[in-house]
């Protein structure tokens, strides 16, 4: 498909271990986004990708959350020494860049620490 | 802070009815976008709504966005089942970085 994919769809994993979680943006999109969405809530955003220029990371909760964004295309986002409060569904998504331009979600990737 | 206030936070109404939703952000947005996300999915853009004034219609589903750019609405006539899911605006924010509400969430039961 044309979409922007996710994977996983579903993690599992205990208090203190690390996750990599991968977003596959809709090819020749530049701009790219990380939202995290907790149960019933609307969207946190996290991180902004947008071509070449350095990210805009001021929506990052902590400094256990990274994000890399290799060749402009494919991105990783990196929680460390995970907690249960960073359960939640983390949600990719990607646009054109362009001034109005919509942005196309992937289904995201559900995050459940034990 | 939260830079775009959305209410309703919950909207629950009977097939039928008429509803409308708000979106009051903290500052002034060059434009807003209202999204549609259904369980188990992402948001899914319904409409972007750009000059003061503007009114948009997208079947039983009507945007306004005000004057001065500093509120807008989403109003459903007739509601259907169908229209159930989380209703999202979000604005534009330093360039391309869009900033989301925390939605209002609809159910529209049969």
């Amino acid at each position: 498909g044309a979409g922007v994919s996710q994977s996983p769809s579903n993690k599992v994993t205990e208090k203190g271990k690390d996750v990599e979680l991968r977003c596959d943006p809709i090819s020749g999109h530049t701009a790219l986004y990380w939202y995290r969405q907790s149960l019933g809530q609307g969207l946190e955003f996290l991180i902004y990708f947008q071509g070449n220029s350095a990210p805009d990371k001021s929506g990052l909760p902590s400094d256990r959350f990274s994000a890399e964004r290799t060749g402009g295309s494919v991105s990783t986002l990196t929680i460390q020494r995970t907690q249960q409060e960073d359960s939640a569904v983390y949600l990719c998504a990607s646009s054109l860049g362009l001034v109005y331009n919509e942005q196309f979600f992937g289904p995201g990737t559900r995050l459940t620490v034990l | 802070t939260q830079l775009l206030e959305q209410s309703p936070q919950f909207l629950s109404i009977q097939e039928g009815e008429n509803l409308t939703v708000y979106c009051n952000p903290s500052s002034v947005f060059s434009s807003l976008q209202w999204y549609r996300q259904e369980p188990g999915e992402g948001p899914v853009l319904l409409v972007t709504v750009v000059t003061g004034g503007e009114v948009k219609k997208l079947k039983r589903l009507t945007f306004q966005f005000g004057d001065a750019r500093k509120d807008s609405s989403l109003h459903i006539t007739a509601a259907q089942p169908g229209d159930t899911g989380l209703y999202l605006c979000a604005g534009r924010y330093n360039n391309n970085d869009m900033r989301f509400g925390a939605g209002t969430r609809l159910t529209v039961k049969p």
